[in-house]
C-alpha cells in the first residue's frame, strides 16, 4: 500500500543538538510538505518542496532545514537555533503543489529538554 | 493571508446524534479541505471541495463559496467518529494550506 512513514514517532533531544525528522512517501507525488501543530493551534507550514533539488520556506522556516535530493524523500533537520522545537511534526504530500489532496504521515513528537 | 475559523471548538454529543462542525474563512479561496486527526496524531484527508456538495458514506461536506462557509456533517455518529475535525483552505495561487484550530468531537456511547 502507498503512503507516507514518518520516523521515528517519538524523538528526545537535548537543547542544543540538532535533530533530523525522516519523510518517506512511496506515492509517486511530487509535492511535500512539512508543519508543525503546537497544542491549540492550527497547522503551520515550515518548508514545503514542489519538485526534487527545489524547496521554500514556509511561514515558521527559522530554525530548520530540509533537503529534497529524491523525488520519495524529505527530510526536516531542527537546528539548535530553533527557538521552541518540541512540537508535533507531520509530514504530507500531494500530487501536485496546486490543489490537489494532501495525505499525512502519522506524526513525529519531538520534545527537547 | 486567509483567516479560518472553526466552530464549536470542542462537542460532545450521544451516540446516534447528527452532527455539524462549522468552518468560515476571509478571503476567497480556490479549495476547502476538511481532515480527520485521531488521537495518535495522524491525519486523514477526509474531503476536498470548491464547490456544492460532497458525501461519503455517513459524512457530508457542503460548501457555499459566497458567503465563505462551509460544513461537515456527520449522520448516526458513532464512538469512532471521535476525533478532531480540522477545516483547511487554499488560497488562489498559494501553495500550502492555512488550517483552522479544529473542531474536538467525543460521541458517547
Amino acid at each position: 500500500d502507498g503512503g507516507i512513514t514518518q520516523s521515528p514517532k517519538y524523538l528526545f533531544r537535548k537543547e542544543g543538538q540538532n535533530v533530523t525528522l525522516s519523510c518517506e512517501q512511496n506515492l509517486n507525488h511530487d509535492a511535500m510538505y512539512w508543519y508543525r501543530q503546537d497544542p491549540g493551534q492550527g497547522l503551520r507550514l515550515i518548508y514545503y518542496s514542489q519538485i526534487v533539488n527545489d524547496f521554500q520556506k514556509g511561514d515558521i522556516a527559522e530554525g530548520y532545514s530540509v533537503s529534497r535530493e529524491k523525488k520519495e524523500s524529505f527530510p526536516l533537520t531542527v537546528t539548535s537555533a530553533q527557538k521552541n522545537p518540541t512540537a508535533f511534526y507531520l509530514c504530507a504530500s500531494s500530487l501536485s503543489s496546486y490543489n490537489s489532496p494532501l495525505h499525512f504521515g502519522n506524526g513525529t513528537r519531538l520534545t527537547v529538554t | 493571508k486567509n483567516e479560518v475559523e472553526q466552530s464549536p471548538q470542542n462537542l460532545t454529543a450521544q451516540e446516534g446524534e447528527f452532527i455539524t462542525i462549522n468552518c468560515s474563512y476571509s478571503v476567497g479561496i480556490s479549495a476547502l479541505h476538511w481532515l480527520q486527526q485521531h488521537p495518535g496524531g495522524g491525519i486523514v484527508s477526509l474531503f476536498m471541495l470548491s464547490s456544492g456538495k460532497k458525501k461519503h458514506g455517513r459524512l457530508i461536506a457542503t460548501i457555499n463559496i459566497q458567503e465563505k462557509h462551509s460544513s461537515l456533517h456527520i449522520t448516526a455518529s458513532h464512538p469512532r467518529d471521535s476525533a478532531v475535525y480540522i477545516c483547511a483552505v487554499t488560497d488562489w495561487g498559494a501553495d500550502g494550506l492555512t488550517f483552522g484550530k479544529g473542531t474536538h468531537l467525543i460521541i458517547q456511547p
